[in-house]
């Protein structure tokens, strides 16, 4: 019962790297999202893919990007890593429309950018 | 002035104790209501879904949702060491169901 999966769980860059962060879920959900957290600032919306093949900024879109490979595939990349993006990196899945709001997170990326 | 603001505490009660948590809201047209709870190096985990106002109970958790205050609170009856954790409200509006707008979570410990 793996749910949403995200590899790696740790991750440092140097400034200026670029990297990719990998998601799967095996619940056949079409909604896919991608979420950073940073300390008394709660979740915030990075990209969102409502179905498969199509993408969509969110609130703090800026420094990433996101492929939707398949319906169970959400990736994300840093192209240029900035210190800004150091965060806990998250991503979600949800079932069909009406039930869209309920979203099963995956246990994390812990991203640190120096 | 943030869309949902949440007293990020932390709050700290015996076992045994409730515990209150509440969060507030100024974009009138959210509609689905949710509390997730998240433990240390955890993603969060949906523990309350609501669609309108009036409560809702499940076990020793209940969600009340005050839209004429814009107002929202999880109650915890009987808590327990296992309920410490930080909880997040989370709402979003119709339409845009896919936009959750989170408040930034409540750090609870209960103390046996």
């Amino acid at each position: 019962n793996a749910g949403v999966t995200q590899t790696p769980k740790f991750q440092v860059l140097k400034t200026g790297q670029s990297m990719t962060l990998q998601c799967a879920q095996d619940m056949n959900h079409n909604s896919m999202y991608w979420y950073r957290q940073d300390p008394g600032m709660g979740l915030r919306l990075i990209y969102y893919s409502a179905s498969e093949g199509t993408t969509d900024k969110g609130e703090v879109p800026n420094g990433y990007n996101v492929s939707r490979l398949n319906k169970r595939e959400f990736s994300l990349r840093l192209e240029s890593a900035a210190p800004s993006q150091t965060s806990v990196c998250f991503c979600a899945s949800s079932p069909l429309e009406r039930e869209r709001a309920k979203a099963f997170f995956g246990q994390g990326t812990r991203l640190t950018v120096v | 002035q943030k869309e949902v603001e949440q007293d990020p505490g932390p709050l700290s009660v015996p076992e045994g104790a409730i515990v209150s948590l509440n969060c507030t809201y100024s974009n009138s047209a959210f509609q689905y209501f949710m509390w997730y709870r998240q433990y240390s190096r955890k993603g969060p985990e949906l523990l309350m879904y609501t669609y309108s106002s009036g409560n809702k109970e499940d076990g020793r958790f209940t969600a009340q949702v005050d839209k004429s205050s814009k107002y929202i609170s999880l109650f915890i009856r009987d808590s327990q060491p296992s309920d410490s954790a930080t909880y997040l409200c989370a709402m979003t509006p119709p339409g845009h169901d896919y936009k959750l707008s989170f408040g930034a979570g409540t750090t609870v410990t209960v103390r046996a």
